[in-house]
């Protein structure tokens, strides 16, 4: 199985802040990655697919990149409702896998 | 407007069989590429994915688990169903179904529904 690892665990910062979550896979993925958050007792929502691209509908301040093994989540200035836990997961190969999660919290 | 919804019993006693079905609206599983999987969340911890079937029959399962999944579909009555034999406690967690569009992850999720197994 391709191992996620997502880094840092937690995250403390404040409204305005730019924020940059870091995902490694134990083995090339391509681009074949995407990013979601979940917000407490919610389903996780899809933002970014294929490393990138922006889902319809999210806001322009998210933004992803990376190939091969390492990937990265930038919030460009934080917002009060981005407070949640991020996930990356590679769909490159089965089974997908996820990250551990990055939980945001407020400094 | 595409979504999907889980069904399914909240509470399972140990080494009995959970089926879980997924109903969705605003896409068709007979559709090129589409696809519908199935992840699950145990209370407090990460994201795990458990199986996918597509529109042309394929289906994938988490190694893991694959001697106690099955997941089927009904193409008529826009379902999805996965069956999960001999539950254990660690099977607790919220069961999540998800679509899957061509080259895209997971874009639409259901609500996600508890499943507690205890006797």
């Amino acid at each position: 199985d391709i191992q996620m690892t997502q880094s840092p665990s937690t995250l403390s910062a404040s409204v305005g802040d730019r924020v940059t979550i870091t995902c490694r896979a134990s083995q090339s993925i391509s681009s074949w990655l995407a990013w979601y958050q979940q917000k407490p007792g919610k389903a996780p929502k899809l933002l970014i697919y294929k490393a990138s691209s922006l889902e319809s509908g999210v806001p322009s301040r998210f933004s992803g990149s990376g190939s091969g093994t390492e990937f990265t989540l930038t919030i460009s200035s934080l917002q009060p409702d981005d407070f949640a836990t991020y996930y990356c997961q590679q769909y490159y190969i089965y089974p997908w896998t996820f990250g551990q999660g990055t939980k945001v919290e407020i400094k | 407007q595409i979504t999907l919804k889980e069904s399914g019993p909240t509470l399972v006693k140990p080494t009995q069989t959970l089926t879980l079905t997924c109903t969705f609206s605003g896409f068709s599983l007979s559709t090129n590429g589409v696809g519908v999987g199935w992840i699950r969340q145990p209370p407090g911890k990460a994201l795990e994915w458990l199986a996918v079937i597509y529109w042309n029959d394929d289906e994938h399962y988490s190694p893991s688990l694959k001697s106690r999944l099955t997941i089927t579909k009904d193409t008529s009555k826009n379902q999805v169903v996965l069956t999960v034999t001999n539950v254990d406690p660690v099977d607790t967690g919220t069961y999540y179904c998800a679509q899957k569009g061509l080259g895209r992850a997971l874009g639409y999720w259901g609500q996600g529904t508890l499943v507690t197994v205890s006797s």
